[in-house]
């Protein structure tokens, strides 16, 4: 049972560095999400897509690009990496239908260091 | 303005103690209103929700909640705490009001749950 996978686990970059966050979800969930927890702020929204092909902006989609190219798949990239961004990033996934359920599925968080 | 409120940052209770995490909400109307946990090192998972009718709501693991329109309350509760309760515990809503997509959901700042033997 996958459920939301998220590729790396773990990075460091240096500031001014690209990379791209992959999560997949084998769900066939409509909905997938991108937040960032830090100590003490709890979890916050970046992006988040609705179905394949759309994306849209969360509470702070600052410095952050996403693709949802496949309905399984939500990539989130970091074109120039600062240290503002060290952060722990979480995937999540929930299935469309009803209303507001609010039940996400988290992947297991990736671990992302700029130094 | 519109927020989540966990008042308490840390918690430590001892094994088989009862246990109360509180949170509040400040929206016009009742949001919808859930408890997540957080495990060390795993993502969150849902552990219950209210929507609406009857204001005790039963979730996993022997937790469940309360809510209290009169005091923008929803707080968590289980009678008697395991050493595998300890975690981060997250009340996060849906405001009524909002016209995004579902699971927009807005996290309060989390109270981590340590136990004691």
């Amino acid at each position: 049972n996958a459920g939301v996978t998220q590729t790396p686990k773990f990075r460091v970059l240096k500031t001014g560095q690209s990379m791209t966050l992959l999560c997949a979800q084998d769900m066939n969930h409509e909905y997938m999400y991108w937040y960032r927890q830090d100590p003490g702020m709890g979890l916050r929204l970046i992006h988040y897509s609705v179905g394949e092909g759309t994306t849209a902006k969360g509470e702070v989609p600052d410095g952050y690009n996403v693709s949802r190219l496949k309905k399984q798949n939500f990539l989130l990239g970091l074109e120039s990496a600062a240290p503002s961004q060290t952060s722990v990033y979480f995937c999540a996934s929930s299935a469309l239908g009803g209303l507001n359920t609010g039940e996400l599925f988290f992947g297991e968080g990736s671990r992302l260091t700029v130094l | 303005a519109q927020s989540v409120t966990q008042p308490d940052i840390h918690i430590t209770v001892s094994e088989g103690a009862s246990l109360e995490l509180r949170c509040n909400y400040s929206y016009g109307a009742t949001p919808y209103l859930f408890w997540y946990v957080q495990s060390p090192g795993q993502g969150l998972q849902l552990l219950l929700k209210y929507f609406s009718g009857d204001t005790l709501v039963q979730g996993i693991k022997g937790f469940e909640a309360e809510f209290k329109r009169s005091q923008s309350s929803f707080n968590l509760r289980k009678p008697s705490v395991h050493w595998s309760d300890a975690a981060e515990y997250f009340c996060a809503v849906v405001p009524m009001n909002y016209g995004g997509s579902q699971g927009n959901l807005i996290f309060g700042k989390g109270t981590k749950l340590s136990v004691k033997p």
